[in-house]
């Protein structure tokens, strides 16, 4: 069974950074690109990037560019999301999530279970 | 960058009957869009893909249709556990891959 899972939640001043963990388990990990989306509280989803984990080439959105590196570890099958500079619109669950029935593209059919960041002073 | 617009923002629907959906791009993304649906405090489910593919394990009554701008997703015979926020994604320009807001689908 495909399983990703997260770090546990975190709470971080303003200013501060933050560093989340995604573990994949039962599949080839260097396979699937793996996302990473935020949900802000009581708001919709929002795409922050992603990276190969083979090659650990990372493409972050635009507005995250200079504040998000995206990093992987083959050895534990793990890729790891920083987000620096944080402020308080940065308050959100972080979900990493890959694409296995459709690998070309990137709908998400498996998903971690989330990573609450509070950012607050 | 696209933008997805979704309507209505709630529907509310008895048990039993359709609910239509509806997701509107400001450009055309061909049909490279999707669907999922959120409960809360759980990650999105991938219902549909490539605007009319139901993902593995989702019930026949979950439908997609559409392409260019506009797509509707279609629930027939709603039941209880439908109850959820309903979420559209488009894949074709990216970075970055947008979704449209939501729309909250209660049951009555």
């Amino acid at each position: 069974q495909v399983q990703l899972v997260q770090s546990g939640a975190e709470v971080k001043m303003p200013g501060a950074s933050v560093k989340v963990s995604c573990k994949a388990s039962a599949y080839s990990y260097t396979v699937y690109h793996v996302h990473w989306m935020r949900q802000a509280p009581g708001q919709g989803l929002e795409w922050v990037g992603r990276i190969n984990p083979r090659t650990g080439g990372g493409s972050p959105a635009q507005k995250f560019q200079g504040r998000v590196t995206m990093t992987s570890d083959t050895s534990i099958n793990t890729v790891y999301l920083e987000l620096t500079g944080l402020r308080s619109d940065d308050t959100a669950v972080y979900y990493c999530a890959i694409s296995v029935e459709a690998p070309a593209t990137p709908n998400f059919d498996f998903w971690g279970q989330g990573t609450l960041v509070t950012v607050s002073s | 960058e696209i933008v997805l617009t979704q309507s209505p923002a709630t529907l509310s629907v008895s048990p039993g009957e359709r609910a239509t959906l509806s997701c509107r791009a400001s450009q055309s993304v061909s049909n490279n869009l999707a669907w999922y649906h959120q409960k809360p405090g759980q990650a999105p489910r991938l219902l549909i893909y490539a605007a009319s593919t139901r993902a593995a394990g989702v019930p026949a009554r979950f439908s997609g249709s559409g392409s260019g701008t506009e797509f509707t997703l279609t629930i027939s015979s709603l039941q209880s556990e439908d109850s959820a926020v309903y979420y559209c994604q488009q894949y074709n320009n990216w970075p970055p891959y947008n979704f449209g807001q939501g729309t909250k689908l209660e049951i009555k």
